[in-house]
């Protein structure tokens, strides 16, 4: 049982390109989110799916895309790198039920370097 | 101010002891609190995980609430170098799709 898998696990990027983060869960979750991880500022969410073909938008949207192509995977898409962007992407489904009670499931994270 | 203020550290304690990891919030409307635990260059796992008001306990920790207060506290006892890592906390209000995060307190457990 994989839970959530992440790819690429780093990657480099020029100021201005374009890349998409790809995430997949194999937990039969409805609700799949992006987060950024920055120094001293915690988790920050960037999108989130409640459920199979719908996506809003979190605390910092700004500069990116999401795709929820099925109910198993969320894509998060980089039009036009910039620097700021450099950071650590976490993408988490959620548990509902069990010993997780409502937290977030993630995966081990994708480390962008923009430059 | 932030919604949800954690001190970064880093605690460093020796191995046995008891360790207190602490959390302020701002939003009285937060009625889910958690707590997350992430290994350097990992993911967040879940830790504890607590509805409203009270207390927790899963094993060597314990989490508390105190609304009234708004501060939530995560209590590891006899401590192991197992436990070094950086721990989260995060709660949401009754909609669970905006979790906040505090930025995680560092700890290392020293043999």
């Amino acid at each position: 049982n994989a839970g959530v898998t992440q790819t690429p696990k780093f990657q480099v990027l020029k100021t201005g390109q374009s890349m998409t983060l790809q995430c997949a869960q194999d937990m039969n979750h409805n609700s799949m989110y992006w987060y950024r991880q920055d120094p001293g500022m915690g988790l920050r969410l960037i999108y989130y799916s409640a459920s199979e073909g719908t996506t809003d938008k979190g605390e910092v949207p700004n500069g990116y895309n999401v795709s929820r192509l099925n109910k198993r995977e969320f894509s998060l898409r980089l039009e036009s790198a910039a620097p700021s962007q450099t950071s650590v992407y976490f993408c988490a489904s959620r548990s509902v039920a069990g010993r997780g009670g409502y937290g977030y499931t993630f995966g081990s994270g994708t480390r962008l370097t923009v430059v | 101010q932030k919604e949800v203020e954690q001190d970064p550290g880093p605690l460093s304690v020796p191995e046995g002891a008891i360790v207190s990891l602490n959390c302020t919030y701002s939003n009285s409307a937060f009625q889910y609190f958690m707590w997350y635990r992430q290994y350097s260059r990992k993911g967040p796992e879940l830790l504890m995980y607590t509805y409203s008001s009270g207390n927790k306990e899963d094993g060597r920790f314990t989490a508390q609430v105190d609304k009234s207060s708004k501060y939530i506290s995560l209590f590891i006892r006899d401590s192991q170098p197992s436990d070094s890592a950086t721990y989260l906390c995060a709660m949401s209000a009754s909609n669970n799709n905006d979790m906040r995060f505090g930025a995680g307190t560092r700890l290392t457990v020293k043999p």
